[in-house]
């Protein structure tokens, strides 16, 4: 079917320490997959994506990395800081790219 | 200033009410969607729209409609088929399907069913 897993539901570390979340897809004909940051009471924004041709991006302190072999991808967040306290959606389209389909979340908390 | 506006932001509706979410954009994007949220659930979509006067059924569509008569607009009807309209509700737009790029999220709706 139509889903994406994700993992852990919570995660909590201490400011400095590293945080991975994984998401296992699966559509084999899925290409990109984007990751979205949702602070407590705000909406959903965009924080990192990957496509299918490439194995790994990073930006600052966030990589994304894709193993289309096995379908999953994960993200990666170093040196982590109070303020990356929030939730962590990773997804994928569906349905020849029409519709994102979305992980069911990861709260990620992050201790001074 | 170029954005995705939803509207009421907290919205109390008595069992057997049918409610209207508003959506609006001014991004002048093609694609249009509808999240349901729910603790723990993700994000789970209700209705998108790809362009106007057509939108397709999401994944939980059942107890939902939606129009799409214009560009920027796409509201979405919350009836009293919806067994359990609780929720809060995300509205999205992008440039032209997923797969070009970012969804642009408004600030979302909750509405509480009482």
């Amino acid at each position: 079917g139509e889903n994406v897993e994700q993992h852990p539901s919570t995660l909590s570390v201490q400011e400095g320490d590293s945080a991975v979340i994984k998401c296992t897809y699966s559509d084999s004909a899925s290409n990109y997959f984007p990751w979205y940051k949702q602070e407590l009471g705000k909406r959903p924004q965009l924080i990192i994506d990957i496509r299918s041709n490439v194995g790994e991006k990073k930006d600052q302190r966030i990589a994304v990395t894709l193993n289309k072999t096995a379908k999953h991808f994960s993200l990666h967040i170093t040196e982590t800081q109070p303020e990356d306290s929030a939730v962590y959606f990773c997804a994928a389209p569906y349905t020849g790219f029409q519709k994102l389909v979305f992980g069911t979340g990861t709260r990620l908390l992050v201790s001074p | 200033d170029g954005g995705i506006t939803q509207s009421p932001k907290y919205l109390f509706r008595k069992e057997g009410q049918n409610v209207t979410l508003s959506c609006e954009q001014n991004l002048n994007h093609d694609a249009m969607y509808w999240y349901r949220q729910d603790p723990g659930q993700g994000l789970r979509l209700i209705y998108y729209s790809q362009i106007v006067n057509d939108f397709q059924k999401g994944d939980i569509a059942e107890g939902y409609s939606v129009s799409r008569e214009k560009k920027e607009s796409f509201p979405l009807t919350v009836t009293s088929a919806q067994k359990n309209p609780t929720a809060f509700y995300l509205c999205a737009s992008s440039i032209a399907g997923v797969y070009t790029g970012e969804l642009f999220f408004g600030e979302g709706s909750r509405l509480t069913v009482l």
